[in-house]
C-alpha cells in the first residue's frame, strides 16, 4: 500500500493547457517535496513545503501544501513540451523519504 | 560543484551473482541515501547513512547492504541477485539527515539488468 497516492498516473496534454497533478496520504508530514526526473537521470528537486497551507510558485508552476499537511498539488499553467517528464512527491515521514509512484506528463507540441 | 557521482551507470548481472553499487556524494554532504526505482514499485527508501552509521533502513530483504567510508562515500551491495532485483539504484546526498526540509541531491542512478 503506497502511503502517498499519486494522480493522475499519466497524463498527456496539448502545449498551453494547464493541468493540477495531485498527491494524497492519510498521513501527516513534516515535509513534503516535488521532483521532476528525465529518462536516464535522477529526480530533481522542484521545490520543499514545510507549512500547512503554505502555496510556493515557480515561473508556471504552482505548489500547495493542503493545510493538515496530508496533501499537496502541483499546478502548472500553459504547459511546455520542455514540462515533460515524471513528477514526484515525497514527503517526510519518521526521518524517511517517502515517495508517490509517480505521474507521468507528456506535453505534445 | 561536483554532483553526485554513481558507478556503475549501466551493468548486466545474472541470477545469484552479486553487485556492489559506488556512490560518491557532493563534497561536504555527510548524509548519503540508496532509493530503489522500478516501474512497478516506483522509488523504494533502501537505507540512510551518516558518518559511516547506519540511520535508517527500508523494508528491504538482508540481501541488500551497504556501508559508508571515512570520506562519505559509500557502496550497497545486494548478494544472490535475483530477477525481481533488476532496476534502477539511486543515491542521494545531503548534508544533514533528513528533516526540516533538508535538500538532497540525486545521482543519475546505476542501472541493474539481472538476466
Amino acid at each position: 500500500t503506497q502511503l502517498l497516492e499519486q494522480s493522475p498516473q499519466f497524463l498527456s496534454i496539448q502545449e498551453g493547457e494547464n493541468l493540477t497533478v495531485y498527491c494524497n496520504s492519510s498521513s501527516v508530514f513534516s515535509s513534503l517535496q516535488w521532483y521532476r526526473q528525465e529518462p536516464g537521470e535522477g529526480p530533481v528537486l522542484l521545490v520543499t513545503v514545510v507549512t500547512g497551507g503554505e502555496v510556493k510558485k515557480l515561473k508556471r508552476l504552482t505548489f500547495q501544501f493542503g493545510d493538515a499537511r496530508k496533501d499537496s498539488s502541483l499546478h502548472i499553467t500553459a504547459a511546455q513540451p520542455g514540462d515533460t517528464g515524471l513528477y514526484l512527491c515525497a514527503g517526510e515521514y519518521g526521518n524517511k523519504l517517502v515517495f508517490g509512484a509517480g505521474t507521468i506528463l507528456r506535453v505534445k507540441s | 560543484k561536483a554532483g553526485v557521482t554513481q558507478t556503475p551507470r549501466y551493468l548486466i548481472k545474472t541470477r545469484g551473482q552479486q553487485v556492489t553499487l559506488s556512490c560518491s556524494p557532493i563534497s561536504g554532504h555527510r548524509s548519503v541515501s540508496w532509493y530503489q526505482q522500478t516501474p512497478g514499485q516506483g522509488l523504494q527508501f533502501l537505507f540512510e547513512y551518516f558518518s559511516e552509521t547506519q540511520r535508517n533502513k527500508g523494508n528491504f530483504p538482508g540481501r541488500f547492504s551497504g556501508r559508508q567510508f571515512s570520506n562519505s562515500r559509500s557502496e550497497m551491495n545486494v548478494s544472490t541477485l535475483e530477477l525481481g532485483d533488476s532496476a534502477l539504484y539511486l543515491c542521494a546526498s545531503s548534508l544533514r539527515l533528513r528533516g526540516g526540509g533538508n535538500t538532497i541531491y540525486f545521482g543519475e542512478g546505476s542501472w541493474l539488468t539481472v538476466v
